[in-house]
């Protein structure tokens, strides 16, 4: 059964900084990924995604993540923090059915002045 | 475009109560799909749907029933809620099955 894990329950890091949210799946095949963000009281809004090709991948506000499938790893990063990247976010992987879209519990970044 | 629309935004219910959580998408997406937040666990799939006419069992389907009549709606019952289902819930849409998915505003419920 699929399963991600991010070990990370809460980070805190400082305006300016670079960042790297960690998230480590179980899967016996090639995964779709996901990373998701949720800002307060809203929905979940996507980040970006992986499904093949380049292991490297772009998303929207700067955030990118690199599939390792070695380390069975998709991690996100951003160079330099903005403190309106205070939110939760959540990395999902999905099998090829693709409607066991399965979430890891989530990590709360905190941006401090 | 609204994209997908909840309604209720939020409810108190009794328990023993019937509720319906309602979903509409005007993206015209095939599949759609309920998920249930719960703090430290993420998001849990409760029931999916690839297409209208059928649905499927996610990961916690218990004390959950859906219908999929069309294409738009995908609505969401309780037949006898407890308290346990205190949850916030979340409406998706892709546009086929192994694409990615757009997620409503949630649902908050509290049952007492």
């Amino acid at each position: 059964a699929q399963s991600v894990t991010q070990p990370d329950i809460h980070i805190t890091v400082s305006e300016g900084a670079s960042l790297e949210l960690r998230c480590n799946y179980s899967y016996g095949a090639t995964p779709y990924l996901f990373w998701y963000v949720q800002s307060p009281g809203q929905g979940l809004q996507l980040l970006l995604k992986y499904f093949s090709g380049d292991t490297l991948v772009q998303g929207i506000k700067g955030f990118e993540a690199e599939f390792k499938r070695s380390q069975s790893s998709f991690n996100l990063r951003k160079p330099s923090v903005h403190w309106s990247d205070a939110a939760e976010y959540f990395c999902a992987v999905a099998g090829p059915d693709g409607n066991k879209l399965v979430f890891g519990a989530g990590t709360i970044l905190r941006v401090k002045s | 475009i609204a994209g997908i629309t909840q309604a209720p935004t939020s409810q108190i219910l009794a328990a023993g109560r019937r509720m319906t959580l309602r979903c509409t998408q005007d993206m015209r997406h095939n599949a759609m799909y309920w998920y249930r937040q719960d703090l430290g666990l993420g998001l849990r799939l409760i029931h999916y749907s690839n297409t209208a006419g059928t649905t499927g069992k996610g990961e916690v389907p218990d004390g959950y029933s859906v219908s999929r009549a069309n294409t738009d709606d995908f609505p969401l019952t309780l037949a006898s809620a407890v308290p346990s289902q205190t949850s916030v819930y979340f409406c998706a849409s892709s546009p086929n099955r192994q694409e990615t998915q757009y997620f409503g505003p949630g649902t908050r419920l509290l049952v007492l």
